[in-house]
């Protein structure tokens, strides 16, 4: 596996809280994306990074924020978490357009 | 904007007998076009990509512009091939697009003894 990793991997929270979740990498790419998996829509794009402090908005970024301020740390952060941000989340990281490397995902339940 | 379609959410078959996974994709460019999957208790990782042209596992996928398709092939399915597969497209790492992926719904293959 490539050297990414996520925390926490499981998580319960309660509705309105706010989350963040980690994705950190070992492997120095410049590219870096948090998607969401649910059954029916397989994966959407949230928020996606090209660059320390470049970020912008994917497919589903709303009620979504993230940043990076250094290249190996990507965060996600639930400002409210509503039960419709029940998920499993995905980071990935790549280099160019040719593959995109994962991690094990953080799955989230908001009660 | 572009779309990838799996028009199959589940797919059955017995090992041994040949299995194909639809992917349609819509897009008036070149798209790059992948196929991800995802064993039990793994991580998703890349199957095989359209520009390789290889054979992954035995499985194959031709890129058909005209039919905007990209169909996952195999003559004979194993045990070990169960999964979730997902079709993906790319419009490259170029300009704005990042080599950000969209996904198609997914395919969970089961392949029975």
């Amino acid at each position: 596996d490539a050297g990414i990793t996520q925390s926490p991997r499981h998580k319960v929270t309660e509705t309105g809280t706010p989350v963040t979740l980690r994705c950190h990498q070992t492997e120095n790419h410049r590219y870096m994306y948090w998607y969401r998996q649910d059954p029916g829509h397989g994966l959407r794009l949230i928020h996606y990074s090209y660059g320390v402090k470049d970020t912008d908005k994917g497919e589903v970024s709303d009620g979504y924020s993230v940043s990076r301020s250094k290249t190996e740390d990507f965060l996600l952060t639930l400002e409210s978490a509503t039960s419709s941000q029940t998920s499993v989340y995905f980071c990935a990281i790549g280099q160019s357009s040719y593959e995109q490397y994962f991690g094990p995902g953080t799955r989230l339940t908001v009660t | 904007a572009q779309r990838v379609t799996q028009p199959e959410k589940l797919l059955s078959v017995f090992k041994g007998a040949p299995v194909e996974l639809k992917c349609n994709y819509s897009y008036s460019g070149s798209p790059e076009l992948f196929w991800y999957v995802q064993y039990s208790r793994q991580r998703l990782q890349l199957l095989l990509r359209h520009i390789s042209r290889e054979s992954i596992k035995g499985f194959t996928a031709d890129l058909n512009k005209g039919e905007t398709s990209f169909h996952l092939k195999k003559p004979f399915a194993q045990e070990e091939d169960s999964a979730m597969y997902y079709c993906a497209l790319s419009l490259g790492a170029g300009g704005t697009s990042y080599g950000k992926l969209t996904f198609g719904q997914g395919t969970i293959l089961t392949v029975h003894p």
